[in-house]
């Protein structure tokens, strides 16, 4: 059965911290991204990873910062949280081929910001 | 860049009636996909139905069907004999590797 695992469900922290959101898949998937989810918006892509240490930005990176070490895991970081991160975030895998992948996601991380 | 919306934030049903939710999507990729997803409430997001752009015939699994209109950057979900577990967000997405997604349409159904 394949799984992505998120490490929190909730999460509530104060303005400037830094927060670490972590995901790990165990289907050797290359490609990993983060999400963010708010309502009215859908999901915005913030940044994805299609090999160790590779990374790309998606459409909403700014006020992020991700590290892939390893294959099956991949952070996201909010290098000093602001109110308007306060958000839910969703990661994801998938495999690298030609065509179509289906995208796994985790149950997602609800971070407060206060 | 990519575009997809959904124009019904939410939606309702009586049970085992149908119902139809819309998406509509802009992109200059000539080979691309298109997925709906489903959230149920407090669980994770799973992938109901996926039609590849180059496919004239509108895919299916089981209650869910497609209506592909690739002309008019159309691709509206269809649930039929609609069941309680039904009740979720869904999402329509567009791409192949990276995806871009809609705004969500909430859909409830009515016992």
């Amino acid at each position: 059965d394949v799984k992505v695992t998120q490490s929190s469900r909730y999460l509530v922290k104060r303005t400037g911290e830094k927060v670490f959101l972590e995901c790990v898949q165990d289907m050797d998937h290359e490609n990993m991204f983060w999400y963010r989810q708010d309502p009215g918006l859908g999901l915005r892509l913030i940044y994805f990873s299609y090999d160790v240490k590779m990374k790309e930005k998606g459409d909403i990176p700014e006020g992020y910062s991700v590290s892939r070490e390893k294959k099956e895991r991949f952070s996201l970081i909010l290098e000093s949280a602001s109110t308007n991160q306060t958000s839910m975030y969703l990661c994801a895998s998938t495999l690298t081929g030609l065509g179509y992948n289906e995208q796994f996601f985790g149950p997602g991380t609800r971070l407060t910001v206060l | 860049a990519q575009t997809v919306t959904q124009s019904q934030p939410e939606m309702s049903v009586q049970e085992a009636e149908t119902v139809t939710l819309s998406c509509t999507y802009d992109t200059s990729e000539s080979d691309y996909y298109l997925f709906w997803y489903k959230q149920p409430p407090s669980r994770q997001m799973i992938l109901v139905i996926r039609q590849e752009a180059y496919k004239q015939q509108n895919a299916t699994e089981n209650r869910f069907s497609v209506n592909f209109q690739k002309a008019a950057k159309s691709f509206s979900l269809k649930i039929s004999d609609s069941q309680l577990g039904d009740a979720a967000m869904y999402f329509c997405a567009s791409g192949a590797q990276k995806l871009v997604f809609g705004q969500g349409t909430r859909l409830t159904i009515n016992p």
